[in-house]
């Protein structure tokens, strides 16, 4: 079955590392998303991609940088880990630009930054 | 701008009650879609749901059932009898139509606590 999965599932870093999530989706999905889930806030965007060489930032993008070499991968990258950025990091996708399309999740990576 | 209003925080429930989740939104367009996702305790977010702005009719699966009615642009969800299972938090999201992409917005959530 086609999937969408995340590595790792849970790390801790320390301040001012580089960390990187990887994203992998076998649906060939043109669109793939990153959101962060805070509590009190809810889950908010962080970057997204509608295809292969397009990156965009959501409401959340400082310190987070995303590429998308091809279909499959969208990783995130954390370019100095700040403890602000400790948070569950959802990886998502969908299958066109249709509004319709449903939007599909990972498990989920959770992040420490001590 | 689109936004998605889930007004109740956490709600308790002792198990076979019924119970309602509301879910207001706000846009300016004709064309849209409304989505409820779950996410239980372990953490991931599970589709549920999707309806289009043209379909008013409710929809029902087995416990779940959902009440959309523009007049008032809400999107309820009500589960029937429900079970310790269900505990969890609930969002609910919109989608409208954009010329390029796709902009998904979500709701806060409610956390759904099922007492045995």
């Amino acid at each position: 079955d086609a999937e969408i999965t995340q590595s790792p599932r849970h790390k801790i870093t320390e301040t001012g590392r580089q960390v990187t999530l990887a994203c992998h989706q076998t649906w060939n999905h043109n669109n793939m998303f990153w959101y962060r889930q805070d509590l009190g806030h809810g889950l908010r965007l962080i970057h997204y991609s509608y295809g292969v060489q397009d990156t965009n930032k959501g409401e959340v993008s400082d310190g987070y940088s995303v590429s998308r070499s091809n279909t499959e991968d969208l990783p995130l990258t954390l370019e100095s880990a700040a403890s602000s950025q400790t948070s569950v990091y959802f990886c998502a996708s969908s299958e066109g630009q249709h509004s319709g399309n449903t939007i599909y999740f990972g498990e989920g990576s959770w992040l420490t930054v001590v | 701008a689109q936004k998605v209003t889930q007004a109740q925080t956490e709600i308790s429930v002792v198990e076979k009650e019924d119970v309602t989740l509301d879910c207001v939104y706000e846009t300016r367009d004709t064309t849209y879609y409304l989505f409820w996702y779950k996410q239980p305790p372990s953490g991931e977010l599970v589709f549920l749901i999707r309806r289009n702005s043209f379909d008013e009719q409710n929809e029902i699966s087995g416990r779940y059932s959902w009440n959309f009615q523009k007049s008032t642009s809400s999107f309820n969800f009500t589960i029937t009898a429900s079970q310790v299972v269900d505990s969890a938090v609930y969002f609910c999201a919109l989608s409208e139509a954009q010329d390029y992409g796709q902009n998904f917005v979500f709701g806060p959530g409610t956390r759904l606590s099922v007492l045995p």
